[in-house]
């Protein structure tokens, strides 16, 4: 199995309401990545966790709130999203942070419309 | 940080060659990825250089020079479905993170 999974693939709130995306990988990867892509534009990062505990934040707003409950699966939680959070949401993972080739294997994204 | 620079569009013909070039500055190197990406989909992973030279991987080659900054990206026999952005990205030594150029939409025509 060499897929990370990302649930769902649409989604559209408006800018009070609370949801979550979830993402999976039963590859044994112990590294895993939330990035934010805007249509034409490179996927930029927002967060990394390395062995389930966050490692890295790239001064995401707090309306952002990731989580990692086991070492498959990582959530991000969206509340009060303004409409330019508008994007694809893509969720990836490597075998470990930073180390030999780094190779991330992404899921194919949550595409998120905040009205 | 870094800044990744890549053209934003290249056009080729089928059965045809195209180089995609990077170049890239930052204050630390610690490899330099290739990545494709069709529209809707996940970024794929092509190839990985962290020693100056050329790696080969059947139609798809890449080359780094690290004392130019330089990287490209050779796709060779061209196919349809060869049409898609081609992502470079640099990673940090260090803070291992890796940031991405703004890609070059290869369009492969007939």
């Amino acid at each position: 199995d060499t897929e990370v999974t990302q649930t769902p693939k649409h989604l559209v709130m408006g800018m009070t309401n609370k949801k979550s995306l979830k993402c999976e990988q039963h590859m044994g990867h112990r590294a895993m990545y939330w990035y934010k892509q805007k249509a034409k534009k490179p996927p930029e990062l927002m967060f990394v966790y390395s062995y389930e505990k966050l490692s890295i934040n790239e001064s995401v707003p707090s309306r952002f709130s990731p989580e990692c409950p086991n070492s498959s699966l990582l959530n991000l939680h969206l509340h009060a999203l303004q409409p330019e959070d508008s994007a694809l949401y893509l969720c990836a993972s490597s075998l470990l942070a930073g180390v030999g080739t780094g190779e991330l294997f992404f899921g194919e994204g949550s595409r998120l419309t905040v009205l | 940080g870094q800044n990744i620079d890549q053209p934003t569009e290249m056009t080729a013909t089928e059965g045809a060659i195209v180089q995609i070039n990077c170049t890239y500055q930052t204050s630390g190197f610690n490899g330099l990825f290739w990545y494709q990406q069709h529209a809707g989909e996940a970024p794929t992973f092509l190839s990985y250089n962290v020693l100056d030279g050329l790696e080969e991987k059947g139609r798809f080659s890449s080359f780094l020079s690290r004392s130019k900054g330089y990287s490209y990206l050779l796709l060779k026999e061209l196919q349809m479905k060869d049409s898609a952005s081609y992502l470079c990205a640099v990673r940090d030594s260090n803070d291992y993170k890796l940031s991405f150029g703004a890609g070059t939409t290869v369009t492969v025509r007939a």
